[in-house]
């Protein structure tokens, strides 16, 4: 079945330690997109990638650094400099970054915890 | 200014009932598009329904319509025949088009609750 994969579903860290969240899509979408989801603040875009070896910040780019090495992975890095690490993350993808009826793919979400 | 508006945090049903959430967007764009997820208690986002802004016709898929008022800047949820599965969170978000470029920018989301 084609889909995106996130993984771990849940992840727990340490202050100060940088952590790295999987996204895995067999959709042979070119775009990717991260997103954070905060209680009652809806989702705001990290980063986003249109094609493999390119990306641009979002809204809340900073403490987090993403790669797009290959064209099924979008893997997310949460470094030490994010002042408040601990959030739902959501990784995304469509066929293109166009208007007409791209809807974004979903995956399932990794709940990160820093302690 | 927020690009899209979802005024209503929780909002109450019965089982069987139809049910309107509300969204209103800004944009400047005349090509964009409109989309509403629904997110379940386990976190996935799944994709509802979607209008595009030059649609004459509201978008209909199963018990899903769109009431879309463009000059009003308004793209309202329609769920009819509410099913206690269809208790989430659900999201509008649109697309702005004629940059070439463009991503998901999401509302607050309302949080839909159907009763027995």
């Amino acid at each position: 079945d084609g889909g995106i994969t996130q993984s771990p579903k849940y992840l727990f860290r340490k202050e100060g330690q940088n952590v790295t969240l999987s996204c895995e899509q067999n959709l042979n979408h070119d775009a990717m997109y991260w997103y954070r989801q905060d209680p009652g603040q809806g989702l705001r875009l990290i980063y986003y990638s249109q094609i493999v070896n390119d990306f641009q910040k979002g809204d809340i780019a900073e403490g987090y650094s993403v790669s797009r090495e290959k064209k099924e992975s979008f893997p997310l890095t949460v470094t030490s400099a994010q002042k408040n690490p601990t959030a739902f993350y959501l990784c995304a993808s469509s066929r293109g970054t166009g208007v007409m009826n791209t809807e974004a793919f979903f995956g399932q979400g990794t709940r990160l915890t820093v302690v | 200014a927020q690009k899209i508006t979802q005024t209503q945090p929780g909002m109450f049903v019965q089982e069987k009932e139809a049910v309107t959430l509300d969204c209103t967007y800004d944009t400047s764009d005349p090509s964009y598009g409109l989309f509403w997820y629904k997110q379940p208690s386990s976190g996935e986002m799944i994709f509802l329904i979607y209008q595009g802004s030059y649609d004459q016709q509201n978008a209909t898929e199963g018990r899903y319509s769109l009431n879309f008022q463009k000059a009003r800047k308004s793209a309202n949820l329609v769920i009819s025949a509410s099913q206690l599965g269809d208790s989430a969170m659900y999201f509008c978000a649109m697309r702005e088009g004629t940059s070439g470029y463009s991503t998901l920018t999401f509302g607050k989301g309302t949080m839909l609750l159907v009763s027995p």
